[in-house]
């Protein structure tokens, strides 16, 4: 059984600050990584798509690196605004499968 | 585009009641996915397809059905329906297997 953990499960942080969280993955027949962003009464929406070692991608303030070797990825928001308030998801899929596996999230809300 | 859609958003069935979701996708996308949202849960893989005319398992696949009779749409039924099959439905697709996935609004279900 293939298992994505997410931490923390929340985070509550002010409005200005920067925050990151983490997803941790089977580190053995890597094949991607994926982080979506997931706001409430919405779908999904993918934030980036990660396959090799060391990567690092940024999209405006959040970005995200990539650790195969030993199974984790950081997701990093740089000042914090209320509309970052979301779960933000991650998803792994090995070299075996067609199927991404889910992780339960990451609950961000950001006060004003 | 209108992207990924699903229909119902929302309905109630009795127990062992049938019913079929439908997703459509206008983007050309080869693969497709049915997806179930409990809380505390991350997205589980109910059913997936590789192409037109192809179904397969994921995680949850017991006390559900595919077709993928055209390449833009993904039908999900449900034979007869149980109280634990009420959750959020979420349906999506992508260009490649490990490519980022475009998901539709949801289908809420509930079974009494």
């Amino acid at each position: 059984i293939l298992n994505v953990e997410q931490s923390p499960q929340s985070l509550h942080v002010q409005e200005g600050d920067s925050t990151n969280f983490t997803c941790s993955f089977p580190s053995s027949n890597f094949y991607a990584l994926h982080w979506y962003r997931w706001e409430t009464a919405k779908s999904p929406e993918a934030l980036f798509v990660m396959t090799l070692n060391g990567d690092e991608k940024k999209k405006g303030r959040i970005s995200a690196t990539l650790n195969t070797k030993e199974g984790y990825s950081y997701l990093y928001i740089k000042g914090s605004q209320p509309e970052d308030s979301a779960t933000y998801l991650c998803a792994f899929r090995s070299g075996a499968t067609n199927k991404l596996i889910f992780g339960t999230g990451t609950l961000l809300a950001v006060q004003p | 585009n209108a992207g990924v859609t699903q229909t119902p958003k929302f309905r109630v069935l009795k127990t062992g009641q049938s019913m079929t979701l439908l997703c459509a996708q206008d983007m050309n996308h080869e693969y497709m996915y049915w997806y179930r949202q409990d809380p505390g849960m991350g997205l589980r893989l109910i059913h997936y397809s590789v192409g037109e005319g192809t179904t397969a398992k994921g995680e949850v696949p017991d006390g559900y059905n595919v077709s993928r009779l055209k390449k833009q749409n993904f039908l999900l039924g449900l034979e007869s329906a149980a109280p634990s099959q009420t959750s959020v439905y979420f349906c999506a697709s992508s260009t490649q297997s490990g490519g980022e996935q475009y998901f539709g609004p949801g289908t809420r279900l509930t079974v009494t």
